[in-house]
């Protein structure tokens, strides 16, 4: 199993759509979770942290659940420069450091 | 004011060849990495420092070896570039290495392309 799995996409949608993306983490040490935002050809940013209690930030909302060990990220609204690749990202305690582990990211299109 | 850089942003070589990328952050933190992203776009670890000291040294080869002078640098040098060596390499920093909500800030990648 990898120890952080998300759905490859593409998820292709049209503007004004909502969408949401999932991701799995295999290691119950977690300590502390993001989605980064990683356009073609350039470096990843980060989008947001997610917290246990679940944030939000405009149209984007990530929520955090412990107890089954996944991640989301809900879009709404979606706008065309939201077209891009999604990475979950986990950092936690493994084999005597804190690493920060990276999913493949899920590619979103989002169309006219 | 670029957070973090590296140079070059494109290097194009030889199988055979020896290179260098070089890595340099202006943001005061304790923490570098390099990660290597290749074509199925798979970001993977290869290196952490912890000012100046070595602290995740992943299932890379022995070709591939890590130079901190400083904690504003982190430079990678690579041995007898192969084909499969060919990707974006990014340099990153953070505050600490983990434990807390840490946001790592990525360098503009060095596309690396062995013939």
């Amino acid at each position: 199993r990898k120890e952080v799995e998300q759905d490859p996409g593409p998820f292709n949608v049209p503007e004004g759509a909502t969408v949401a993306f999932n991701c799995t983490y295999s290691n119950s040490a977690s300590q502390s979770f993001f989605w980064y935002r990683q356009d073609c050809r350039k470096e990843p940013k980060l989008l947001m942290s997610v917290y246990s209690s679940g944030n939000e930030d405009g149209r984007f909302t990530a929520q955090l659940n412990r107890a089954s060990q996944y991640i989301s990220l809900l879009i709404r609204d979606s706008k065309l420069s939201d077209s891009a690749t999604y990475l979950c990202v986990v950092n936690g305690w493994a084999s005597g450091t804190y690493k920060y582990i990276f999913g493949t990211g899920t590619r979103l299109k989002v169309l006219a | 004011d670029t957070a973090v850089s590296q140079t070059p942003k494109y290097l194009v070589t030889q199988m055979g060849n020896d290179k260098s990328i070089k890595c340099e952050q202006n943001l005061g933190h304790d923490t570098m990495y390099w990660y290597k992203q290749d074509s199925k776009k798979f970001l993977k670890i290869m290196f952490s420092y912890n000012n100046k000291e070595l602290i995740i040294n992943e299932t890379v080869p022995n070709r591939f070896s890590p130079k901190s002078p400083d904690k504003a640098h982190l430079n990678l040098h690579i041995n007898s570039l192969e084909l499969g060596d060919s990707a974006v390499y990014f340099c990153a920093s953070s505050q600490k290495g983990g434990g807390t909500y840490n946001e790592q800030f990525f360098g503009p990648g060095t596309r690396l392309t062995v013939l």
